[in-house]
């Protein structure tokens, strides 16, 4: 079975950093995505790891810790449009969410 | 380059009644995925085809469900009879790789669908 867990809601101050993480238990493993998701709207794509270590894009980071089944999204220099939901989903032979985080970004 | 087109939108039905929801993917992607998304949850995979061939449908409550890809491009995915409880938005993915396994999955705007 899988099992991916994230917090539910997150709450930062514009111009901050906020780090969201997300623990996985999962048969199988090809790979993790990251997806934003404004209220109201599709997912977008923001990171892939497949290999242990970090990945920057950007604004965004995402690191992954395959031994210990755990990743996080790191976003620097919060605006207030990054207010939306994150999704972790781990691939095994298919593509698996978790809850999702809600970020809320103030001023 | 175009996206993952939906429609409806929207779709607002009563209990017991039928309704059918379109999705047409990215231009030469050959995966294409149905997820249903219910407020507040992540998305969860209902059926994802490589072409016009079923891959997994291990989570579609196939007594009410069913979806189909004819000619490997565009998809339908129908409820018959609706409950209560499939009030959700349904996405439409799909993706370039023809293994399924896959590259990045691009999601469509999505369908939400109320059941009175």
């Amino acid at each position: 079975g899988q099992n991916i867990d994230q917090p539910t809601e997150m709450t930062a101050t514009e111009g901050a950093i906020v780090q969201i993480n997300c623990t996985y238990q999962t048969s199988g493993f090809n790979g993790l995505f990251w997806y934003q998701q404004h209220a109201g709207e599709a997912p977008t794509f923001l990171s892939y790891n497949v290999l242990d270590g970090l990945e920057e894009k950007g604004r965004f980071s995402s690191f992954l810790s395959r031994s210990k089944g755990y990743s996080y999204l790191l976003l620097k220099e919060l605006q207030m449009k990054d207010s939306a939901s994150y999704l972790c989903a781990v691939r095994d032979h298919m593509l698996t969410f978790g809850g999702g985080t809600r970020l809320m970004v103030k001023p | 380059e175009a996206g993952v087109a939906q429609s409806p939108r929207y779709k607002i039905i009563e209990k017991r009644q039928s309704v059918a929801f379109w999705c047409n993917p990215i231009s030469g992607h050959a995966t294409l995925y149905w997820y249903q998304q219910i407020l507040g949850q992540g998305p969860k995979l209902l059926i994802q085809f490589q072409n016009n061939g079923v891959v997994d449908d291990s989570q579609l409550p196939k007594d009410r469900f069913s979806a189909e890809r004819l000619k490997g491009v565009d998809s339908t995915l129908k409820i018959q009879p609706a409950k209560l409880e499939d009030s959700a938005v349904y996405l439409c993915a799909s993706s370039a790789q023809t293994s399924g396994w896959g590259d990045t999955q691009y999601f469509g705007p999505g369908t939400r669908l109320t059941v009175l």
